[in-house]
């Protein structure tokens, strides 16, 4: 079984940019997550999707971030314009039922750097 | 939402060493709790689902405990060896995953 796919894997780029992240789930997974982990923190839920809806978008500072999830299957998350405080690795991770029971299946992450 | 923590930060052992972990959470509302082990440039990979009070897993030289009404859940390695070197993230459930900070663990030879 295919794991969950993300690119780019590194990414620098200058304040004020904009830059793009992709995720390809596990095949036939549902839902659907994209985590930031700043150094020295735990990951943290960013946007949750069950098939292309969203389920829980309250952590994702919506006036720079957005993300979609075309056909409930790849998903793409974008910053716009990114700000020194987004350096991060951002993960997206994918599951087969309820986030309470069902273990996550995480991808290898982007690791952002913004200078 | 919830306050994770895990002790200790780091830790550093000698291979055959066993050693063990903490996760502390607010004991109320309660669903789930899940232990993550993520290594160096590679995704974080499930250790454990863990939903019933007094639930113990295990998974070959790695075992976990937890306790709801107390609000803790122990990660327990024996024997540990270099491939053990990773963090380890637990994560109990509110109506979201909500990581602590880890726990890094060096086994040297």
């Amino acid at each position: 079984e295919a794991g969950v796919a993300q690119s780019p894997r590194y990414k620098i780029i200058e304040k004020r940019q904009s830059v793009a992240f992709w995720c390809n789930p596990i095949s036939g997974h549902a839902t659907l997550y994209w985590y930031q982990q700043i150094l020295g923190q735990g990951p943290k839920l960013l946007i949750q999707f069950q098939n292309n809806g969203v389920v829980d978008d309250s952590q994702l500072p919506k006036d720079r971030f957005s993300a979609e999830r075309l056909k409930g299957v790849d998903s793409t998350l974008k910053i716009q314009p990114a700000k020194l405080e987004d350096s991060a690795v951002y993960l997206c991770a994918s599951s087969n039922g309820t986030v309470r029971y069902n273990e996550q299946f995480f991808g290898p992450g982007t690791r952002l750097t913004v200078l | 939402i919830l306050n994770v923590e895990q002790s200790p930060q780091s830790l550093h052992v000698q291979e055959g060493d066993s050693t063990n972990f903490t996760c502390s959470f607010p004991s109320s509302n309660f669903y789930a709790l899940h232990w993550y082990r993520w290594e160096t440039a590679k995704s974080p990979e499930a250790l454990f689902v863990m939903t019933l009070n007094g639930d113990e897993k295990k998974k070959g030289r790695i075992s976990a405990t937890l306790n709801t009404k107390e609000g803790y859940s122990y990660l327990y390695i024996k024997g540990s060896q270099p491939e053990d070197s990773a963090t380890y993230l637990c994560a109990p459930i509110d109506d979201k995953l909500i990581f602590g900070t880890g726990t890094r663990l060096q086994v040297f030879p």
